[in-house]
Protein backbone atom coordinates (compact mmCIF):
# COMPACT_ATOMS: atom_id res chain seq x y z
CA UNK A 1 0.00 0.00 0.00
CA UNK A 2 1.47 3.50 -0.86
CA UNK A 3 0.37 4.97 2.26
CA UNK A 4 -1.37 8.27 3.14
CA UNK A 5 -0.15 10.66 0.12
CA UNK A 6 0.07 14.30 0.68
CA UNK A 7 0.67 17.40 -1.65
CA UNK A 8 2.71 19.46 -1.97
CA UNK A 9 5.66 18.65 0.46
CA UNK A 10 6.65 22.48 0.51
CA UNK A 11 4.43 25.02 0.15
CA UNK A 12 5.53 28.87 -0.08
CA UNK A 13 3.13 31.61 -0.67
CA UNK A 14 3.08 35.00 0.27
CA UNK A 15 0.36 36.84 2.84
CA UNK A 16 -3.33 36.73 1.31
CA UNK A 17 -2.74 34.13 -1.07
CA UNK A 18 -4.98 30.98 -1.59
CA UNK A 19 -3.29 27.89 -0.37
CA UNK A 20 -4.60 24.40 -0.79
CA UNK A 21 -3.53 21.31 0.49
CA UNK A 22 -4.37 17.81 -0.40
CA UNK A 23 -4.52 14.51 0.72
CA UNK A 24 -5.41 10.90 -0.40
CA UNK A 25 -6.26 8.28 2.43
CA UNK A 26 -5.41 4.67 2.45
CA UNK A 27 -7.63 2.53 0.54
CA UNK A 28 -10.54 0.97 2.43
CA UNK A 29 -9.94 3.55 5.42
CA UNK A 30 -13.31 5.14 6.35
CA UNK A 31 -12.24 8.04 8.40
CA UNK A 32 -10.00 10.59 7.48
CA UNK A 33 -8.10 13.64 10.04
CA UNK A 34 -6.43 16.75 9.10
CA UNK A 35 -3.36 18.13 11.87
CA UNK A 36 -1.51 21.05 12.29
CA UNK A 37 1.61 20.92 14.04
CA UNK A 38 3.64 23.82 15.36
CA UNK A 39 6.34 24.06 18.19
CA UNK A 40 4.29 26.48 20.45
CA UNK A 41 1.10 24.27 20.47
CA UNK A 42 2.16 20.57 19.40
CA UNK A 43 -0.17 18.89 17.06
CA UNK A 44 -3.39 20.32 16.83
CA UNK A 45 -6.82 18.19 14.89
CA UNK A 46 -8.57 20.54 12.76
CA UNK A 47 -11.25 18.14 11.73
CA UNK A 48 -12.02 14.93 10.78
CA UNK A 49 -14.09 12.81 8.26
CA UNK A 50 -16.32 9.31 8.59
CA UNK A 51 -17.87 8.02 5.41
CA UNK A 52 -16.62 11.55 3.57
CA UNK A 53 -18.90 13.40 5.80
CA UNK A 54 -17.21 15.90 8.41
CA UNK A 55 -17.79 15.53 11.70
CA UNK A 56 -15.97 17.47 14.26
CA UNK A 57 -14.67 20.81 12.99
CA UNK A 58 -14.36 22.91 16.38
CA UNK A 59 -10.50 22.72 15.97
CA UNK A 60 -10.59 24.79 12.73
CA UNK A 61 -9.05 27.80 13.71
CA UNK A 62 -11.30 30.11 11.86
CA UNK A 63 -13.39 30.88 8.87
CA UNK A 64 -10.50 31.20 6.53
CA UNK A 65 -10.06 27.63 7.09
CA UNK A 66 -12.50 25.05 4.68
CA UNK A 67 -11.86 21.33 4.13
CA UNK A 68 -13.98 19.01 1.82
CA UNK A 69 -14.27 15.38 1.07
CA UNK A 70 -15.66 14.56 -2.25
CA UNK A 71 -15.45 10.94 -2.16
CA UNK A 72 -12.96 8.23 -0.55
CA UNK A 73 -9.90 9.07 -1.73
CA UNK A 74 -9.32 12.59 -1.88
CA UNK A 75 -10.10 15.89 0.42
CA UNK A 76 -8.35 19.30 0.55
CA UNK A 77 -7.73 22.00 3.25
CA UNK A 78 -7.88 25.36 1.98
CA UNK A 79 -6.86 28.68 3.46
CA UNK A 80 -8.20 32.00 2.17
CA UNK A 81 -6.65 34.25 2.75
CA UNK A 82 -3.41 33.06 4.14
CA UNK A 83 -1.29 34.46 7.25
CA UNK A 84 2.15 34.43 8.17
CA UNK A 85 0.40 32.61 11.61
CA UNK A 86 -0.66 29.49 9.74
CA UNK A 87 2.81 29.05 8.71
CA UNK A 88 2.96 25.30 9.72
CA UNK A 89 3.12 21.49 9.44
CA UNK A 90 -0.47 20.14 7.84
CA UNK A 91 -0.88 16.20 8.55
CA UNK A 92 -3.46 14.26 6.91
CA UNK A 93 -4.17 11.27 8.95
CA UNK A 94 -6.79 7.92 8.07
CA UNK A 95 -7.96 5.28 9.58
CA UNK A 96 -10.06 2.13 9.17
CA UNK A 97 -12.20 2.99 11.60
CA UNK A 98 -12.80 4.83 14.59
CA UNK A 99 -11.18 4.24 17.93
CA UNK A 100 -12.91 2.67 20.38
CA UNK A 101 -14.39 0.00 17.81
CA UNK A 102 -13.09 -3.23 17.65
CA UNK A 103 -10.51 -3.89 15.16
CA UNK A 104 -7.65 -1.61 13.70
CA UNK A 105 -7.82 1.99 15.39
CA UNK A 106 -4.42 3.11 14.55
CA UNK A 107 -4.24 6.09 12.35
CA UNK A 108 -1.80 6.20 9.56
CA UNK A 109 -0.01 9.55 9.04
CA UNK A 110 1.16 11.30 5.44
CA UNK A 111 4.26 12.62 5.47
CA UNK A 112 2.89 16.44 5.88
CA UNK A 113 2.93 19.45 4.07
CA UNK A 114 5.48 22.27 5.31
CA UNK A 115 3.53 25.42 5.10
CA UNK A 116 5.34 28.74 5.14
CA UNK A 117 3.50 32.01 4.46
CA UNK A 118 5.94 35.50 4.29
CA UNK B 1 -10.88 19.78 29.91
CA UNK B 2 -8.18 17.75 28.02
CA UNK B 3 -4.88 19.01 29.56
CA UNK B 4 -2.28 16.28 28.55
CA UNK B 5 1.21 17.10 30.59
CA UNK B 6 4.55 15.56 29.68
CA UNK B 7 8.21 16.52 29.77
CA UNK B 8 9.42 18.39 27.25
CA UNK B 9 12.75 16.91 26.85
CA UNK B 10 15.01 14.15 28.27
CA UNK B 11 18.07 12.49 28.01
CA UNK B 12 19.54 9.30 28.04
CA UNK B 13 22.23 6.61 27.24
CA UNK B 14 22.62 4.40 24.66
CA UNK B 15 21.65 0.98 26.18
CA UNK B 16 19.91 2.56 29.06
CA UNK B 17 16.14 2.46 30.50
CA UNK B 18 14.09 5.95 30.13
CA UNK B 19 10.52 6.16 31.17
CA UNK B 20 8.35 9.05 29.95
CA UNK B 21 5.32 9.83 31.87
CA UNK B 22 1.83 11.27 30.07
CA UNK B 23 -0.60 12.76 32.70
CA UNK B 24 -4.03 13.98 31.64
CA UNK B 25 -7.55 15.15 32.17
CA UNK B 26 -10.32 14.26 30.12
CA UNK B 27 -14.31 13.41 30.12
CA UNK B 28 -15.33 10.86 27.59
CA UNK B 29 -11.96 8.80 27.64
CA UNK B 30 -11.74 5.77 25.35
CA UNK B 31 -7.75 5.13 25.90
CA UNK B 32 -4.24 6.38 25.24
CA UNK B 33 -2.19 6.21 22.33
CA UNK B 34 1.88 6.82 21.82
CA UNK B 35 3.13 8.09 18.99
CA UNK B 36 6.87 8.16 17.86
CA UNK B 37 7.90 11.14 15.72
CA UNK B 38 11.41 11.69 14.39
CA UNK B 39 12.35 15.11 13.43
CA UNK B 40 10.90 16.37 9.92
CA UNK B 41 9.23 12.82 9.13
CA UNK B 42 5.22 11.82 10.35
CA UNK B 43 4.04 10.18 13.68
CA UNK B 44 3.94 6.75 13.86
CA UNK B 45 2.34 4.30 16.30
CA UNK B 46 3.69 2.70 19.06
CA UNK B 47 1.07 1.45 21.58
CA UNK B 48 -2.38 1.89 22.81
CA UNK B 49 -3.94 1.51 26.16
CA UNK B 50 -7.54 1.34 27.06
CA UNK B 51 -7.14 -0.95 29.98
CA UNK B 52 -5.40 -0.68 33.38
CA UNK B 53 -2.02 -2.51 33.38
CA UNK B 54 1.37 -2.88 30.84
CA UNK B 55 1.52 -3.68 27.28
CA UNK B 56 4.83 -4.89 25.99
CA UNK B 57 5.79 -4.44 22.46
CA UNK B 58 9.68 -5.71 22.55
CA UNK B 59 11.42 -2.58 24.00
CA UNK B 60 8.63 -0.70 24.46
CA UNK B 61 5.79 -0.97 26.95
CA UNK B 62 3.04 0.92 28.13
CA UNK B 63 1.55 1.25 31.00
CA UNK B 64 -1.87 3.31 31.79
CA UNK B 65 -3.87 3.78 35.30
CA UNK B 66 -7.78 5.26 34.28
CA UNK B 67 -8.30 6.23 37.79
CA UNK B 68 -4.58 8.28 38.14
CA UNK B 69 -5.01 9.74 34.28
CA UNK B 70 -1.15 8.80 34.25
CA UNK B 71 0.89 6.93 31.56
CA UNK B 72 3.68 6.50 31.02
CA UNK B 73 6.48 5.43 27.77
CA UNK B 74 9.13 2.59 29.15
CA UNK B 75 12.19 2.36 26.17
CA UNK B 76 14.72 -0.38 26.86
CA UNK B 77 18.14 -0.62 25.63
CA UNK B 78 17.97 2.33 24.08
CA UNK B 79 19.66 2.54 20.98
CA UNK B 80 20.55 6.71 19.11
CA UNK B 81 17.99 5.90 16.57
CA UNK B 82 15.10 5.95 19.40
CA UNK B 83 16.59 9.34 19.38
CA UNK B 84 13.25 11.40 18.51
CA UNK B 85 9.99 13.15 19.99
CA UNK B 86 7.40 10.63 21.39
CA UNK B 87 3.53 11.66 21.59
CA UNK B 88 1.20 10.89 24.07
CA UNK B 89 -2.86 11.64 22.46
CA UNK B 90 -5.71 11.11 24.52
CA UNK B 91 -8.55 9.17 22.73
CA UNK B 92 -12.35 11.39 22.83
CA UNK B 93 -14.93 9.55 21.16
CA UNK B 94 -12.64 9.12 17.68
CA UNK B 95 -10.50 12.36 18.13
CA UNK B 96 -7.12 12.11 19.18
CA UNK B 97 -6.12 15.05 21.23
CA UNK B 98 -2.05 14.84 21.45
CA UNK B 99 -0.02 16.38 23.93
CA UNK B 100 2.73 18.35 22.95
CA UNK B 101 5.38 15.87 22.67
CA UNK B 102 8.60 15.01 25.03
CA UNK B 103 11.92 15.41 23.00
CA UNK B 104 14.24 12.34 23.92
CA UNK B 105 18.23 12.36 22.90
CA UNK B 106 20.15 9.13 23.20
CA UNK B 107 23.96 10.21 23.59
CA UNK B 108 26.09 7.14 23.07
Amino acid sequence: DAGVIQSPRHEVTEMGQEVTLRCKPISGHDYLFWYRQTMMRGLELLIYFNNNVPIDDSGMPEDRFSAKMPNASFSTLKIQPSEPRDSAVYFCASSRTGIGASGTYEQYFGPGTRLTVT
Amino acid sequence: GQNIDQPTEMTATEGAIVQINCTYQTSGFNGLFWYQQHAGEAPTFLSYNVLDGLEEKGRFSSFLSRSKGYSYLLLKELQMKDSASYLCAVSYTDKLIFGTGTRLQVFP
